[in-house]
């Protein structure tokens, strides 16, 4: 069946320092990609989003890109910020009737000053 | 961008009691989920609606029913809490490919 995989935490950083976290993904067919964000005591949110091969998703800085022949989204920020700090959940969505998203273990991300 | 209401947001009760969690969303959307989230923060699907009268159970099983009979509101019953329930809930709402979750209730059982 699809799943998600992604890079265990926790992810520790100081402040304008390089991220990656890597999310691969077993699917049939070409699933939709997310990265959502958990910051403390709130529900999640779209980050970025990438619906076939070769798109690139980005916003506040971050950015991902759907490579089908390595079947990954990793996701990355030049320089983060203390405020970044929270839970990183990839995702894919399964095409068909159903469309549910199938969601990876989440990575928590710390970023020190 | 949906609108989505969970309350309440935090719960503490004790065993044995029946609680409902709610969840309404204002964008008229027809697919509705509700996610378990685990202190490690791995999400699981436990029940889903694809419209009015419409539910399904998800992929973890859970003791907890859901209800459909209109389509903004989208409540989850525990019929008898225990403390194995306690966890985050998560609502969300869909249109298209994306999701887009409210705040989270976050249950304790003692």
């Amino acid at each position: 069946g699809n799943s998600v995989t992604q890079m265990e935490g926790p992810v520790t950083l100081s402040e304008e320092a390089f991220l990656t976290i890597n999310c691969t993904y077993t699917a049939t067919g070409y699933p939709s990609l997310f990265w959502y964000v958990q910051y403390p005591g709130e529900g999640l949110q779209l980050l970025l989003k990438a619906t076939k091969a070769d798109d690139k998703g980005s916003n506040k800085g971050f950015e991902a890109t759907y490579r089908k022949e390595t079947t990954s989204f990793h996701l990355e920020k030049g320089s983060v910020q203390v405020s970044d700090s929270a839970v990183y959940l990839c995702a894919l969505s399964e095409r068909g009737a159903t469309n549910k998203l199938i969601f990876g273990t989440g990575t928590l991300l710390a970023v020190q000053p | 961008e949906a609108d989505i209401y969970q309350t309440p947001r935090y719960l503490v009760i004790g065993t044995g009691k029946k609680i409902t969690l709610e969840c309404s969303q204002t964008m008229g959307h027809d697919k509705m989920y509700w996610y378990q989230q685990d202190p490690g923060m791995e999400l699981h699907l436990i029940h889903y609606s694809y419209g009015v009268n419409s539910t399904e159970k998800g992929d973890l099983s859970s003791e907890s029913t859901v209800s459909r009979i209109r389509t903004e509101h989208f409540p989850l019953t525990l019929e008898s809490a225990r403390p194995s329930h306690t966890s985050q809930y998560l609502c969300a709402t869909q249109w298209s490919y994306e999701q887009y979750f409210g705040p989270g209730t976050r249950l304790t059982v003692t």
